[in-house]
This record gives C-alpha cells, sequence and structure tokens, in this order.
C-alpha cells in the first residue's frame, strides 16, 4: 500500500526553465510534508516543507504548493540549474504517526536532470 | 561539526554472514532512525529509536536487529534471514517534530 506516490520516475529540463515535481498521497491524516534532495551514494538533504495548514510556502527558487482537496503536492524549482540534478523525494507524516517514532513515509523519487 | 557518521561507506557480505552497519551521531538528538533504500522505491522503516535502551520495529524489521546502549550510537545488524539485504541503508536522527538528518548511507552488497 504506497500512501505517498511520485509517479514520475524521471524529469528532463532545460537550464533555466520551470521543474515541476508531483506528489499524490492517499492517507488524509497525513499533516506535514516534506522534499528531500538526494544525490547518488549520499544522505537525502532536506530541501523545503509545508504544513497542511497552508497551501503554499516559498524558498528562495523553490515553492511547494498543496492541494488538500486533490492530496497532491508539487514542487516547483525556478529557475532550474545543473546543480538541481538529483532525485527529489517527497514524504509525508501525521500527528498519530508522531506518537509512533514520527515516522515519515516517503513516495518513491523523482529524477530530475538539468540540461545545460 | 555536528552530523552523523555512518560506516562503512561500501560493505561486502557473503550469504549466510551477519553484518553490523555503524552509525554514530553528536546531534545530541534523542531519536535515531533505520531506512533502507531500494532502486525506484523510497526510503522504507527499518527499526527506530526515541531513547536509549528502547527501540521499535519499523515496517520491514524482519532480519535486521538494532541495539540502543549508548545516545550516540545505533548500529544496525542485517541477519542472515534478511533474504534480499543487498540495499543502501541511511541512518537519521530526529529533533523536534520533523527535523531529520540523514548520514550519506552504506551500500551493502551480498556477494
Amino acid at each position: 500500500d504506497q500512501q505517498v506516490k511520485q509517479n514520475s520516475p524521471s524529469l528532463s529540463v532545460q537550464e533555466g526553465r520551470i521543474s515541476i515535481l508531483n506528489c499524490d498521497y492517499t492517507n488524509s491524516m497525513f499533516d506535514y510534508f516534506l522534499w528531500y534532495k538526494k544525490y547518488p551514494a549520499e544522505g537525502p538533504t532536506f530541501l523545503i516543507s509545508i504544513s497542511s495548514i497552508k497551501d503554499k510556502n516559498e524558498d528562495g527558487r523553490f515553492t511547494v504548493f498543496l492541494n488538500k482537496s486533490a492530496k497532491h503536492l508539487s514542487l516547483h524549482i525556478v529557475p532550474s540549474q545543473p546543480g538541481d540534478s538529483a532525485v527529489y523525494f517527497c514524504a509525508a507524516s501525521a500527528a498519530n504517526l508522531y506518537n509512533q517514532g514520527g515516522k515519515l513515509i516517503f513516495g518513491q523519487g523523482t529524477e530530475l536532470s538539468v540540461k545545460p | 561539526d555536528g552530523g552523523i557518521t555512518q560506516s562503512p561507506k561500501y560493505l561486502f557480505r557473503k550469504e549466510g554472514q551477519n553484518v553490523t552497519l555503524s552509525c554514530e551521531q553528536n546531534l545530541n538528538h534523542d531519536a535515531m532512525y533505520w531506512y533502507r533504500q531500494d532502486p525506484g522505491q523510497g526510503l522504507r522503516l527499518i527499526y527506530y529509536s526515541q531513547i536509549v535502551n528502547d527501540f521499535q520495529k519499523g515496517d520491514i524489521a524482519e532480519g535486521y536487529s538494532v541495539s540502543r546502549e549508548k545516545k550516540e550510537s545505533f548500529p544496525l545488524t542485517v541477519t542472515s534471514a534478511q533474504k534480499n539485504p543487498t540495499a543502501f541503508y541511511l541512518c537519521a536522527t530526529r529533533q523536534g517534530f520533523y527535523g531529520y538528518t540523514f548520514g550519506s548511507g552504506t551500500r551493502l552488497t551480498v556477494v
């Protein structure tokens, strides 16, 4: 039962253009969402997050949008740079999961390639 | 610098052998986690510990064991009972609700 899904395994974008990475979830109890960036053979690094009480959060070139009715979130990167090439994971959690150790539920990841 | 140290970075195991992956942190975080990453899949939780001398099974604990004798250390043993141990293993700590920090990982390969 995949509660968090990233249906696009890969995405290729030209440098300077917008990258849009999508994530869908099924559990309506999720109340916090995070995006991580991961390079090969390294651990994920935190990128940006959003609480379910918001529908948008922005940090520099990165913006996350949350559509609760559609159970969908997206990460926008504008403008995209070659250094953004990595695997991006979305993750979700909920208050009841916090009582179970605060675990995160991860999507499968999307590999972004930004071409010069 | 505060952080998480995972060692070794690459580990090779013969079938039927137990191996132990090390995770050490100097962030003074109470909660520690082990996740497993397989190609095309997200990270899946193996075990977690919220306090010294206590740990709980995650979603895929079969074939793994852990200990938490010190706050700084949370080693993971991959036993011979784990049928498909080849994967990338990530240790993490948490501060506050969602302040996760991940280590750089250990790539385990069964030969």
